[in-house]
């Protein structure tokens, strides 16, 4: 079965720092799409990034990069510059096949962070 | 911009009543999705649909179900409320399985 797993579950970083947030995911798919998002304190949860499982360049949106290792199985995201408006919480997602070939997603537990003036 | 509206972002309701929540997208998406949410496990899914009026249990349907009538409409429905459905409920939907899941504001629904 897959699985999404974010062992941290809460991290701070000091604004106009860089932070690394992990994600590890297992699956015996060759093929398949990996997400972060971000859900700010009472507001609507929004996509950061995405990256195909196809592509070997790691997918980059402005100060939001991810470091896709697909052999280890690893997916982590790296903000950069952090801003106040960072602090949120991240869930890691896994773009699954089910066996009557439609998609579902399946999220990490998420990963707060709290950025520091 | 898709929109995804939720029809309430607090509700509370006692237990045995039957729930109803609802949510709406206006982009014409194929997908839609019951998520929800609780501190430490993340996001589980309830129910999704591809399609009106088809559907497919998620990891943790027991004592929901769900309608979709109308494309644009997914409705959750919590046939008896018993307090561990105090939760926060996500509707997401997508326009296939590949585009990435737009999401609702949420509601915080509590059970007494």
């Amino acid at each position: 079965a897959q699985t999404v797993t974010q062992s941290q579950p809460e991290m701070s970083v000091q604004e106009a720092e860089t932070v690394t947030l992990s994600c590890t995911y297992d699956t015996s798919e060759s093929d398949y799409y990996l997400f972060w998002y971000k859900q700010p304190p009472s507001r609507q949860m929004i996509l950061v990034i995405r990256q195909e499982a196809y592509k070997q360049q790691n997918a980059t949106e402005n100060r939001f990069s991810v470091n896709f290792q697909k052999a280890a199985k690893s997916f982590s995201l790296k903000i950069s510059d952090s801003q106040l408006g960072d602090a949120a919480m991240y869930f890691c997602a896994y773009r699954a096949r089910r066996r009557t070939g439609t998609y579902k997603y399946i999220f990490g537990t998420g990963t707060r962070l709290k950025v520091l003036a | 911009d898709v929109k995804v509206t939720q029809s309430s972002r607090y509700l509370v309701k006692r237990t045995g009543e039957k729930v109803f929540l609802e949510c709406v997208q206006d982009m014409d998406h194929e997908n839609m999705f019951w998520y929800r949410q609780d501190p430490g496990l993340g996001l589980r899914l309830i129910y999704f649909s591809y399609d009106v009026k088809m559907k497919e249990k998620g990891d943790i349907p027991e004592g929901y179900s769900v309608s979709r009538e109308k494309k644009e409409r997914f409705s959750l429905i919590l046939e008896s409320a018993s307090t561990n459905q105090t939760s926060m409920y996500l509707c997401a939907s997508s326009f296939d399985g590949i585009q990435p899941q737009h999401f609702g504001d949420g509601t915080r629904l509590s059970i007494l």
